[in-house]
């Protein structure tokens, strides 16, 4: 399919493990986003890419979170020494262009324990 | 800054009735204006959004919202609910006021439509 995709789709870490998401966003897609979803709740901004540039983290909760993508494409979240406060559906989505809607993927649901 | 509000956790409303999710925004300067429906264990899909121009929006699966600068809200409508139509809503707003790229999402509306 033509979508973004997130792999893997859920992920069960013991506190302190390290973890990292995966996201493929739509090809020729400049902008990808990161968000965080608590139950219950909208998606919270964690940072944004622009091309290979991340030109906004202000919304990483913390130095233990840290994203990346080296080619403009793939974008790869990691999340060093997990907690349990950690534990959210984190979403990816890419865009086209400055004025239009997101694409978002199915998510991954990290529960931390 | 830019923020949103979506007053109501949740709507309930009978199958065959107009529903209404309300969206309320807050902005330095013009918005931009976006609704987003997510289904169970799935990724935010986009239903539809207001740039500019007319103030009625219509999208996909026959919702359709009106951009009221005045009241500042966003609302989003359909004449006629479906059981199928019993989703998570979410508002967004973009600030064009200071070029930021990051929209901002309200907290959502769990919109449960009923036999």
């Amino acid at each position: 399919g033509a979508g973004v995709s997130q792999s893997p789709r859920y992920k069960v870490a013991k506190r302190g493990q390290d973890v990292a998401l995966r996201c493929d966003p739509i090809s020729g897609h400049v902008s990808l986003f990161w968000y965080q979803q608590a139950l219950g709740q909208g998606p919270e901004f964690l940072t944004y890419f622009q091309n290979e540039a991340q030109l906004d983290k202000s919304g990483l909760p913390s130095d233990r979170f840290f994203a990346e993508r080296p080619e403009g494409s793939v974008s790869t979240l990691k999340i060093q020494r997990t907690q349990q406060e950690d534990s959210a559906v984190y979403l990816c989505a890419s865009r086209l262009a400055g004025d239009g809607e997101q694409f978002f993927g199915p998510g991954t649901r990290l529960t931390v324990l | 800054a830019q923020s949103v509000a979506q007053p109501e956790d949740q709507v309930n409303v009978a199958e065959g009735n107009p529903l209404t999710v309300k969206c309320t925004y807050s902005v330095s300067g013009n918005p931009y204006l976006f609704w987003y429906v997510q289904y169970p264990n799935r990724g935010l899909q986009f239903l539809l959004k207001y740039i500019t121009g007319d103030n009625l929006v219509k999208g996909s699966y026959g919702f359709e919202a009106e951009f009221n600068k005045s009241q500042t809200s966003f609302h989003l409508k359909k004449p006629s609910a479906l059981v199928s139509d019993s989703a998570l809503y979410f508002c967004a707003v973009r600030d064009r006021a200071g070029g930021s790229y990051i929209p901002t999402f309200g907290r959502g509306t769990s919109l449960i439509v009923h036999p």
